[in-house]
């Protein structure tokens, strides 16, 4: 079993539509999840970070960790054709761990 | 953009033979971490440096093996290539150390062709 599970999609939906992303995790001691935005032929991009469990909002995006459940979740509202890219869940144990942890990503693509 | 360079863009290579990949991390980031991308993969953590010192390590063969040279660009050398190490390989930068977030900012990857 991987440490951390993401749905590979793809998933497509309308412009204008919230977009809901999620990832499942094994490891208890995971305090730190991110998610990246990676678009075709570049390096991952940081989109969101949080610590321990709640909600943080920036802009168009929510970020949501539920540490009970083991479970987190990346919402777009309001979503462009210009969010179609692949969305990577990530997760480490400490502010300065060195190792992050990646799900297998999910690619979105928005249709105008 | 990020600051973080990669070089070269592409390389092929054949099975047996080292390469040797680049990496120029962002300006006043003292912190370098390499990870491998295979194709329709999340990247994989293979190891970090630290200072010039190696600071965590994944589940990679010592094959795999790395350099952080003072002004904290980086090297990812692998020797005896495989077919499986054809992959995006991406270096990150950032500035542990600190009370920052440790936030990893990635380049733009080497992408490795092995035949």
């Amino acid at each position: 079993q991987k440490e951390v599970e993401q749905d590979p999609g793809p998933l497509s939906v309308p412009e204008g539509a919230i977009v809901s992303l999620n990832c499942t995790y094994s490891n208890s001691a995971f305090q730190y999840f991110m998610w990246y935005r990676q678009y075709s032929r570049k390096g991952p991009e940081l989109l969101m970070y949080t610590y321990s469990s709640g909600n943080k909002e920036d802009g168009r995006f929510t970020a949501q960790v539920d540490k009970s459940s083991k479970y987190i979740s990346l919402f777009i509202r309001d979503s462009q054709p210009s969010d179609s890219a692949t969305y990577l869940c990530a997760m480490k144990r400490g502010s300065s761990a060195s190792k992050i942890i990646f799900g297998s990503g999910t690619r979105l693509s928005i249709r105008p | 953009e990020t600051g973080v360079t990669q070089s070269p863009t592409h390389l092929i290579k054949t099975r047996g033979q080292q390469v040797t990949l680049r990496c120029s991390s962002q300006s006043g980031h003292n912190t370098v971490s390499w990870y491998q991308q295979a194709l329709g993969q999340g990247p994989q953590f293979i190891f970090q440096y630290y200072r010039e010192e190696e600071n965590g390590r994944g589940n990679f063969p010592p094959r795999f093996s790395g350099l952080q040279f003072p002004n904290y660009s980086s090297e990812l050398n692998v020797n005896a290539l495989e077919l499986d190490d054809s992959a995006l390989y991406l270096c990150a930068s950032s500035t542990a150390g600190t009370e920052s977030t440790d936030t990893q900012y990635f380049g733009p990857g080497t992408r490795l062709t092995v035949l």
